[in-house]
């Protein structure tokens, strides 16, 4: 079984440009969320998708980010302008479809990251 | 409000010492705990997980924690390490469909 997969690996921008990450969850798994590390702190939640649909964006720092599942498959995050502060790894992760807690029962499969850096 | 303490951000052992990685939690009502690792450029793993069912949990690679409720604890133990245990590993506590970190704690393995 393919694992989750993210695109870039890694990424340097300026900051007042635009960029994309993907994201291909493992096959069939109907929950992706988007997590984030900015340097020197802990991982912190962005947002959570079903199939195609937002779940709970509350971790979304702001209308810069914009995250998207179109036909439920796999996933951008976009970050347009960027900033300085943007800099980090960013994770995606999927599990199968659940009811209530969804990954005590499924676990949350994690990809390697994308590590921006804004200059 | 939940939230994990890693009490460490950096410990270092001899290989075949025992590994103690220590993390509190904060949670007002029974909490599902979690240890995640992450070695050199790959992702997250899940290394155990606690849901109320046993308070001593086996993971993979020989690790475990205990859930102890009176000390609000769930440390990670392992009895002998290798090498390859070296990564950062981070107590995680869950809260419905999200995950929320600790700081993480990296740890180095001497020859």
């Amino acid at each position: 079984e393919a694992g989750v997969t993210q695109f870039p690996s890694h990424s340097v921008i300026e900051k007042g440009q635009t960029v994309t990450l993907r994201c291909d969850p493992i096959s069939g798994h109907d929950n992706l969320y988007w997590y984030r590390r900015v340097m020197g702190k802990e991982i912190k939640f962005l947002l959570h998708f079903v199939k195609e649909s937002k779940q709970d964006e509350s971790g979304m720092p702001n209308n810069r980010f914009l995250a998207e599942r179109t036909g439920g498959t796999y996933s951008t995050l976009k970050v347009q302008p960027a900033e300085l502060e943007d800099s980090g790894v960013y994770f995606c992760a999927s599990s199968q479809s659940g009811q209530g807690i969804l990954f005590y029962n499924s676990p949350l499969h994690f990809g390697n990251g994308t590590r921006l850096t804004v200059t | 409000a939940q939230s994990v303490t890693q009490l460490d951000s950096h410990v270092s052992v001899s290989e075949g010492t025992p590994v103690l990685l220590r993390c509190n939690y904060s949670s007002s009502y029974s909490p599902s705990l979690f240890w995640y690792v992450q070695h050199p450029n790959k992702g997250l793993q899940l290394l155990l997980k606690y849901t109320s069912a046993a308070t001593l949990v086996k993971g993979i690679n020989g690790f475990e924690a205990e859930f102890k409720k009176s000390e609000t604890s769930f440390h990670l133990t392992k009895p002998s390490a290798h090498m390859s245990d070296a990564a950062e590993y981070f107590c995680v506590v869950g809260n419905t469909d999200k995950l929320i970190f600790g700081t993480g704690t990296r740890l180095q393995v001497f020859p």
